[in-house]
């Protein structure tokens, strides 16, 4: 069973880059029916998509973020990140990797979560 | 302002039935597959329903889900106090090229 874990900093500069990382364990980033997903959730607030990518390199993007994100796979540490540029105190948030399930239709296994808060 | 629209609340006494809504449009429920969310406080939130009205193995057979136009359902059937938590439908919007959540609902047990 495929289990995430993200790790990254958990204060963050604004207009600095945020960096986080999802390490997969029990499953490859390089195989499988997966879309290995980020999304946040704000103090007190609902869920945000950020965005995806698949095993091969295309990904997709919340377009209200699309300018400032990157997504990206490192399959020698089986391993994806993320990266949000020119951050201000609207992007603290908790942030979720996530595998959406391409037979599932749906984002069928999360992370804990890991608390990012943009200040200085 | 989400392109999917949930109500903020709903609740019921113990034993209840309660339905949440998930309000879209052709763009997005009407074309696409649904999945539903449960999310306690401080914790990730966890798979319910998938493509609109399948359960995950081990989820109670008191929730279901179901679609109808471009509106999504999800009930709770005998409303247990364990079941006090927010829930969030997602689906992909087309013209959005994305996925969206609904802004959640928070059930209470009475």
């Amino acid at each position: 069973q495929v289990q995430l874990q993200e790790s990254g900093p958990g204060l963050v500069k604004p207009s600095e880059t945020l960096s986080l990382t999802c390490t997969v364990s029990g499953g490859s980033v390089s195989s499988g029916p997966y879309y290995w997903s980020w999304i946040r959730q704000p103090p007190g607030k609902g869920l945000e998509y950020i965005g995806y990518i698949f095993h091969i390199g295309s990904t997709n993007y919340n377009p209200s973020l699309k300018s400032r994100v990157t997504i990206s796979v490192d399959t020698t540490k089986n391993q994806f990140s993320l990266k949000l540029s020119s951050v201000t105190a609207a992007d603290t948030a908790v942030y979720y990797c996530a595998t959406y399930n391409r037979v599932n239709n749906a984002f069928d296994i999360w992370g804990r979560g890991t608390m990012v808060t943009v200040s200085s | 302002q989400s392109v999917l629209t949930q109500p903020p609340s709903a609740s019921g006494t113990p034993g209840q039935r309660v339905t949440i809504s998930c309000s879209g449009s052709s763009s997005n429920i009407g074309s696409n597959y649904v999945s539903w969310y449960q999310q306690f406080p401080g914790t990730a939130p966890k798979l319910l329903i998938y493509r609109d009205d399948q359960r995950p193995s081990g989820v109670p057979d008191r929730f279901s889900g179901s679609k109808s136009g471009t509106s999504a359902f999800m009930a709770i059937s005998g409303l247990r106090s364990e079941d006090e938590a927010d829930y969030y439908c997602a689906v992909w919007d087309d013209s959005l090229s994305g996925r969206v959540f609904g802004g959640g609902t928070k059930v209470t047990a009475l």
